[in-house]
This record gives C-alpha cells, sequence and structure tokens, in this order.
C-alpha cells in the first residue's frame, strides 16, 4: 500500500515571496501524482497532476511541482503567491493498476499581506 | 456546469438520528466516492462504486451505508447517528478507472452529531 508524507501541516508566507509545499510518497512501483486545492468552504480541485513524460509539470494559477522518482518527491512550488492563494493543499498519490488515490494530511497555506 | 451536487450542505443530528446525504453528478461518470474529511487528517474513503448497481468499502466504512441504483446519484445513508461521524463529507467521482483519472469533488456537506 502506498502512503503519503506532506511533511509541513502548515505554511506562512507574505505575498509576493516564494514557496514549496512538500509531498513524499512511498511506493517502489509507477505512480501517479496528483496536488489538489481546496479554497474555504470549497470541495477539492485539480491543481495540476504527473502522469509521465516531463518531470515538471505545471499547473493552474501558475503553480507547478516537479516529480523526483529517486526521492520519490512532487513537491509544489509557486514562486510569488497570492492572497488568493490561501488555501488547504492535498497530495495524492495513485499506484499504476489502480484508481483509488490516497492522500496527504493536506498543508494549510496561508498568505500574509 | 452544475458537476458534482452534495445536500445539504449543513445538518445537525442527534444521536442515534439517522439521515441520508445525496449526491448526484451530471458529468456521466462511472465511478463514484464519498470520503470523510477531518481536521489534519486528510481525507479517508468511505465508499466508492464502480457503476451502477456496484458498491464496496473502502477504508472507513462503519457506521454508513451506500447504494447506487443510477449513474447519476449515489446517497450515503448515515444509520444510529455517532458523536464521531461529526465530520465534512465530500461526495466525488471520476470518469472511469484510469489511474491517471482526475477526482470531481462536491462542495462539501458539514455534519454535526450533537
Amino acid at each position: 500500500a502506498q502512503s503519503v508524507t506532506q511533511l509541513d501541516s502548515q505554511v506562512p508566507v507574505f505575498e509576493e515571496a516564494p514557496v514549496e509545499l512538500r509531498c513524499n510518497y512511498s511506493s517502489s512501483v509507477s505512480v501517479y501524482l496528483f496536488w489538489y486545492v481546496q479554497y474555504p468552504n470549497q470541495g477539492l480541485q485539480l491543481l495540476l497532476k504527473y502522469l509521465s513524460g516531463s518531470t515538471l509539470v505545471k499547473g493552474i494559477n501558475g503553480f507547478e511541482a516537479e516529480f523526483n522518482k529517486s526521492q520519490t518527491s512532487f513537491h509544489l512550488r509557486k514562486p510569488s503567491v497570492h492572497i488568493s492563494d490561501t488555501a488547504e493543499y492535498f497530495c495524492a498519490v495513485t499506484l499504476g493498476g489502480s484508481y483509488i488515490p490516497t492522500f496527504g494530511r493536506g498543508t494549510s497555506l496561508i498568505v500574509h499581506p | 456546469n452544475a458537476g458534482v451536487t452534495q445536500t445539504p450542505k449543513f445538518r445537525i443530528l442527534k444521536i442515534g438520528q439517522s439521515m441520508t446525504l445525496q449526491c448526484a453528478q451530471d458529468m456521466n461518470h462511472n465511478y463514484m466516492y464519498w470520503y470523510r474529511q477531518d481536521p489534519g487528517m486528510g481525507l479517508k474513503l468511505i465508499y466508492y462504486s464502480v457503476g451502477a448497481g456496484i458498491t464496496d468499502k473502502g477504508e472507513v466504512p462503519n457506521g454508513y451505508n451506500v447504494s447506487r441504483s443510477t449513474t447519476e446519484d449515489f446517497p450515503l445513508r448515515l444509520e444510529l447517528a455517532a458523536p464521531s461521524q461529526t465530520s465534512v463529507y465530500f461526495c466525488a467521482s471520476s470518469l472511469d478507472g484510469s489511474s491517471g483519472n482526475t477526482i470531481y469533488f462536491g462542495e462539501g456537506s458539514w455534519l454535526t452529531v450533537v
């Protein structure tokens, strides 16, 4: 079974600063990786996903993530955050051949003016 | 585009009461899911369905039941509500069983059991 670790439960940053949200997974087989975002009082929506190919994946709202197989990581980055990026971010992993993802516990990104 | 619609959005139940959370999707998705979200715990899968008439247990099914009589609808029933079922519940759907599929979520149902 796979597991997903989001190393930070909360990440406070100032507006226009860069941010990195960390995600590590434990699996030795092929995986599909996702980042979902949950704005306050809303459901989750897809930010980006890695299926294959280029290890750098670009998503919506200026976010990107890099798949690192040797470090089993899929960290999410944004070079300059906005107040509106304040939300909960979830990393998720699906094993090849499965269709049910395992979600991390979430990282709360708090952007201060 | 309605997507995944859940009702009710908020509900307070007394211990021992029962209720049904409704979920409908209009994307013609075959796969549907129910998750619960507790603070700091991420999402836990309660039940899922791969098509009409087919349901299966997820990670935390105790105290819940589901049915899938149509492709569109996937209600979640809570029998004999307990305080431990106080949570936010999310219904979700995906097109099929492809590992890379995006999962589409409803806006959530906040349930408090007192």
